[in-house]
């Protein structure tokens, strides 16, 4: 089965300067990859995604690219403010969304 | 409008008992996928049900886990007997569904805490 590791696990960055947090997956057959952004007892919301035949996408201050030879994809954001604290998780999905697999989240600290 | 929404939002049981969770997915999504995240993990995937497709119950970590979807919607996921290590946030996600319909809305979640 699919198994993605994410890295790393916590991040603290200084308010405006960029994060970055990156996965590598192992099936070849995935070729969706949502991003999820998870605050404090709440679900996860999905903030930006990619498919495997797209190597970036960008939505204002967040990116994502996608290495498929390398199996690896990771999400970049800018200009980092204090809202952008919380968790992130990376997921990688088959053509059929029938299942998920997600890494294991990365906690961002935005210092103001 | 309304989106995902699951009960109870906490539940605590003494091990042993059978406990019942709901799901209400976002009206007129066909998907519907139940995870599990244990404290400070990722989401560990347990079923997915898609229209009147048979639902893909290979995450279910054993036989005592077991879910529903009536008429295409609500979803209930019970787990029997349940062990200390079944404590966790359950969560619930719904999309349109189809091959171009896959971003997943996730539930507040449920946290489970068997005493």
């Amino acid at each position: 089965g699919e198994n993605v590791e994410q890295h790393p696990s916590t991040l603290s960055v200084q308010e405006g300067d960029s994060a970055v947090i990156k996965c590598t997956y192992s099936d070849s057959a995935s070729n969706y990859f949502p991003w999820y952004k998870q605050e404090l007892g709440k679900g996860p919301q999905l903030i930006i995604d990619i498919r495997s035949n797209v190597g970036e996408k960008k939505d204002q201050r967040i990116a994502v690219t996608l290495n498929k030879t390398a199996k690896h994809f990771s999400l970049h954001i800018t200009e980092t403010q204090p809202e952008d604290s919380a968790v992130y998780f990376c997921a990688a999905s088959p053509h059929n969304f029938n299942k998920f697999y997600f890494g294991s989240g990365t906690k961002l600290n935005v210092k103001p | 409008g309304a989106g995902v929404s699951q009960s109870p939002s906490n539940k605590v049981t003494e091990k042993g008992k059978d406990v019942e969770l709901r799901c209400d997915p976002i009206s007129g999504h066909t998907a519907l996928y139940w995870y599990r995240q244990s404290l400070g993990q990722g989401l560990e995937f347990l079923i997915y049900f898609q229209g009147n497709s048979a639902p893909d119950k290979s995450g279910l970590p054993s036989d005592r886990f077991s879910a529903e979807r009536t008429g295409g919607s609500v979803s209930t996921l019970t787990i029997q007997r349940t062990q200390q290590e079944d404590s966790a946030v359950y969560l619930c996600a719904s999309s349109l569904g189809g091959g171009s319909q896959y971003e997943q809305y996730f539930g507040p979640g449920t946290r489970l805490t068997v005493t």
